[in-house]
């Protein structure tokens, strides 16, 4: 296991399709994060977990998105009705829970036609 | 709320000599964590530098080290001896106390390194 895995890479999808993306994290990470990353932008903060348990989450993911993690392995995050405005890089990153160094995946680039 | 600026949009450097690229950031907090952050153009993330809020000595890895200035709440990066594959995006992050994991990124510079 050299690093978190994402995938897929790269997905296209028309407007009002739901995607699924799965992130895979270091094994021995206790803690996984969501972010996106529109063109420009540094990454903005979605979602983490710790284990399987959701901690907190940003008013940036609305009610079309969801995220899981059942088995606090890897995790999935699933957008519903795309929309346009939703294209963008999702990063995952992982960490230890008594560390504070985030290794983050190489994202998986989403684009809503 | 927190939040992190780097004015530099874009940066160039010579091959071989030393850039330094800016960040600044606000927070009430003073127990927290600071971070360099590099994205080539594959665009996977890689960890280039930390320090901590409560540590005074500005922290160093190699070529790279900061200029830590807690009470002007700035954080810079420099970059000694530049090579071409420092080229990329570099973020500047800002992760709370314990207790909050998230991190806060600004908006980025670009480094372009020049032969």
């Amino acid at each position: 296991d050299t690093g978190v895995s994402q995938n897929p890479r790269h997905k296209i999808t028309k407007r009002g399709q739901n995607v699924t993306f799965r992130c895979d994290p270091i094994s021995e990470h206790n803690r996984l994060y969501w972010y996106r990353q529109t063109l420009g932008q540094g990454p903005e903060f979605l979602t983490y977990f710790q284990n399987e348990a959701q901690l907190e989450k940003s008013r940036l993911l609305s009610d079309r998105f969801s995220a899981e993690r059942p088995k606090g392995s890897f995790s999935t995050l699933e957008i519903q009705r795309t929309e346009q405005g939703d294209s963008a890089m999702y990063l995952c990153a992982s960490s230890l829970v008594q560390g504070y160094e985030q290794f983050f995946g190489p994202g998986t680039r989403l684009t809503v036609l | 709320a927190q939040t992190v600026t780097q004015s530099q949009p874009e940066m160039s450097v010579q091959e071989a000599e030393t850039v330094t690229l800016s960040c600044t950031y606000d927070t009430s907090e003073s127990d927290y964590y600071l971070f360099w952050y590099k994205q080539p153009p594959s665009r996977q993330m890689i960890l280039v530098i930390r320090q901590e809020a409560y540590k005074q000595q500005n922290a160093t890895e190699n070529r790279f080290s900061v200029n830590f200035q807690k009470a002007a709440k700035s954080f810079s990066l420099k970059i000694s001896d530049s090579q071409l594959g420092d080229a990329a995006m570099y973020f500047c992050a800002y992760r709370g106390p314990s207790g909050t994991y998230k991190y806060i990124f600004g908006t980025g510079t670009r480094l372009k390194v020049l032969a």
